[in-house]
């Protein structure tokens, strides 16, 4: 069963634009995690963010979390071609992490 | 990137026929994981290992068992391979269970 629900399953942008993925689930949690997928790699570790933080920030990448509403977003800031990823959400299972479906990321120059 | 190595990278073969995934880590993290990703589902657990000889289910293990005799070394065996265990089979390492987890590129597995 999955806990992390990425939305949309979709989205396309311009290079220069922002792009903003989210994630709900449904227990309580010690931290969620966000990972990118390239095309035919295994999944990279972005961030991590603990259920006590509402916002953390790497290089372009800032993550808000909003345990009230058992939600987190990804905001990616001027999206560059290299941003086409799949990008997943990652929470608590009992004793290991349970990966949503994933937001497919498109970036045309 | 973390040292995670998995073999085959491709492989195809018949249904029936046993087969078996390896991932071999240089990191010495104590955690491995096998997981499977299907369009649809998304990446599914299907065994861990939280030390040697010690292992445990995931989600999806019907069909599928697991050894790790080293550190460094987790077997995904399909003792008999069936059409539905087609799939891209991922290795992942950690230093703890719910700390950021380090992907290998994964093994394309078709079973016709």
């Amino acid at each position: 069963s999955q806990q992390g629900e990425e939305d949309p399953q979709a989205l396309s942008i311009q290079e220069g634009e922002n792009a903003t993925m989210n994630c709900s689930y449904k227990t309580s949690i010690n931290n969620l995690q966000w990972y990118r997928q390239n095309s035919g790699r295994g999944l990279v570790h972005l961030i991590l963010i603990r259920s006590n933080e509402r916002e953390k920030h790497s290089g372009r990448l800032r993550v808000t979390l909003d345990t009230s509403k058992k939600s987190s977003s990804l905001l990616i800031t001027a999206s560059r071609a290299a941003d086409t990823a799949s990008y997943f959400c990652a929470t608590e299972g009992f004793q290991k992490l349970v990966f949503g479906t994933g937001t497919r990321l498109l970036v045309s120059p | 990137d973390a040292g995670i190595t998995q073999s085959p990278r491709h492989k195809v073969t018949e249904t029936g026929t046993p087969v078996t995934l390896r991932c071999h880590q240089t990191e010495n993290h104590r955690y491995m994981y096998w997981y499977r990703q299907d369009p649809g589902h998304g990446l599914r657990l299907i065994h861990y290992s939280y030390g040697v000889k010690d292992t445990d289910k995931g989600e999806v293990s019907d069909g599928y068992s697991v050894s790790r005799s080293k550190t460094e070394d987790f077997l995904l065996t399909l003792e008999s391979a069936t059409s539905s265990q087609t799939s891209v089979y991922f290795c992942a390492i950690s230093d703890g269970t719910i700390q950021p987890q380090h992907f290998g590129d994964g093994t394309r597995l078709s079973i016709l």
